[in-house]
């Protein structure tokens, strides 16, 4: 069975500061591919970045980057420079490479950017 | 570009009435499934689909009922709403296979759904 875990209900970071939102996950799988979404107030899932579990370099996409440490089981997600519609929930969330394809989200971490 | 669409995203139901939450995707990927969102509680998978004429459990499947006749639609049923079932659902599909497919989700925009 698989697990995701975002230990971090809720985050507060300044405008222009970088944040680091927490995520570890559980599985027996040995390739699996992890996702971190943005969910804003409007309410739509917007798709972030993907990190494969057997990519050398750890993903980036434009301010958000990948801190994926395999050892740990930990795919933390780093946004850079913060801005105030970086406001949202975001969810990690990790598939298996094979079987079932099902992904498995965690409860999400709300962030708040402040000026 | 339509990618998933949902209808309706609001919905007031009784208790007992039965309703379709409709979501059909026009980008042909193979999966498509339908979590509901509760706060604190992240994204649960009710039912999930891998092609036409294939569906199976996910989660939380109690009260929910699903068909997939054709690659495009995959409506969801709510038999006989309960209060327990006021939630925001969202239909989400992706590709199973092929190229540098990451296998990202595509959602819906969520219907919301309240039964008094």
């Amino acid at each position: 069975a698989q697990k995701i875990t975002q230990t971090q209900p809720g985050m507060f970071v300044q405008e222009k500061e970088a944040v680091t939102l927490d995520c570890t996950y559980d599985t027996s799988d040995p390739s699996y591919g992890l996702f971190w979404y943005k969910q804003p107030s409007s309410g739509e899932m917007i798709f972030l970045i993907y990190q494969g579990s057997y990519d050398q370099q750890n993903a980036t996409e434009g301010r958000y980057s990948l801190n994926f440490q395999k050892a740990r089981k930990s795919a933390n997600l780093v946004i850079s420079a913060s801005q105030l519609g970086d406001s949202a929930m975001y969810f990690c969330a990790m598939r298996p490479a094979g079987g079932s394809y099902i992904p498995t989200f965690g409860r999400g971490t709300s962030l708040i950017v402040h000026p | 570009n339509a990618g998933v669409t949902q209808t309706p995203k609001f919905q007031v139901l009784k208790t007992g009435q039965s309703m379709t939450l409709q979501c059909a995707q026009d980008m042909n990927h193979e999966y498509m499934s339908w979590y509901r969102q509760d706060p604190g509680m992240g994204l649960r998978l009710i039912h999930y689909s891998v092609g036409a004429g294939i569906t199976d459990q996910g989660e939380v499947p109690n009260g929910y009922n699903v068909s997939r006749s054709t690659t495009e639609d995959f409506p969801l049923r709510l038999l006989s709403a309960a209060p327990s079932q006021t939630s925001v659902y969202f239909c989400a599909s992706r590709r199973l296979a092929g190229g540098r497919n990451t296998g990202e989700l595509f959602f819906g925009e969520g219907s919301r759904l309240t039964v008094l």
